[in-house]
């Protein structure tokens, strides 16, 4: 396994223009995450999935978005009608559930969005 | 909410000289806490972790340690390296909210030179 895949590694599109962004977890890892990173920030919590449930999502993560997880492996990010401070890295990352917060996520090395 | 305060950079060092990167956090709940570190190019890597007071997180010479009475988990680093040039950032979660995802610092630019 070579670790959190991300696809496409970088996407430019126009303003208005939807996107989706596709991420391969460590294959026996059920927990995947996406967060959103701008320039000069640290990563922020979009959302979370435990296999194929959607558990929890960020008050960051507008009507424009929406994320899935369709059989606990790959997961989707697709931004409809693209603005343009959507422009940021999109990272994913995944975990094994362990009982709790102590186990280790492995993020992917992201999609960087440009909307022109 | 969670939140996490990190000093701001860039630190610039020369080679061999001790590195000390600030980190302070508010959390509801006992967090666990991280540093990771992103290196020009990838993606972040789990640079080392503590999950109770008084735990001390260390990897390849750096170490942090959690301070529950002053709500800080410092990173140092005795002699840096140009390799360790990178950004760093501290993260906390909280388990017991419920929550599985992490809360991040901004970062902090660490330049190496030789």
């Amino acid at each position: 396994d070579t670790g959190v895949s991300q696809d496409p590694r970088h996407k430019i599109t126009k303003r208005g223009q939807n996107v989706t962004f596709r991420c391969d977890p460590i294959s026996e890892h059920n927990r995947l995450y996406w967060y959103r990173q701008t320039l000069g920030q640290g990563p922020e919590f979009l959302t979370y999935f435990q296999n194929e449930a959607q558990l929890e999502k960020s008050r960051l993560l507008s009507d424009r978005f929406s994320a899935e997880r369709p059989k606990g492996s790959f997961s989707t990010l697709e931004i409809q009608r693209t603005e343009q401070g959507d422009s940021a890295m999109y990272l994913c990352a995944s975990s094994a559930s362990a009982g709790g917060m102590n186990t280790e996520a492995f993020f992917g090395q992201g999609t960087r969005l440009t909307v022109v | 909410g969670d939140s996490v305060t990190q000093m701001e950079g860039p630190v610039t060092l020369s080679e061999e000289a001790f590195l000390t990167i600030n980190c302070t956090y508010t959390a509801t709940g006992y967090p666990s806490l991280f540093w990771y570190v992103q290196y020009p190019g990838e993606g972040l890597q789990l640079l080392l972790k503590a999950t109770k007071a008084d735990d001390k997180g260390s990897n390849k010479g750096f170490e942090a340690t959690y301070r529950k009475e002053t709500t800080s988990f410092h990173l140092e680093k005795g002699s840096v390296q140009v390799s360790d040039s990178a950004v760093y950032f501290c993260a906390l979660g909280v388990m017991d909210t419920g929550r599985r995802a992490l809360t991040f610092g901004s970062g902090t630019r660490l330049q190496v030179q030789p």
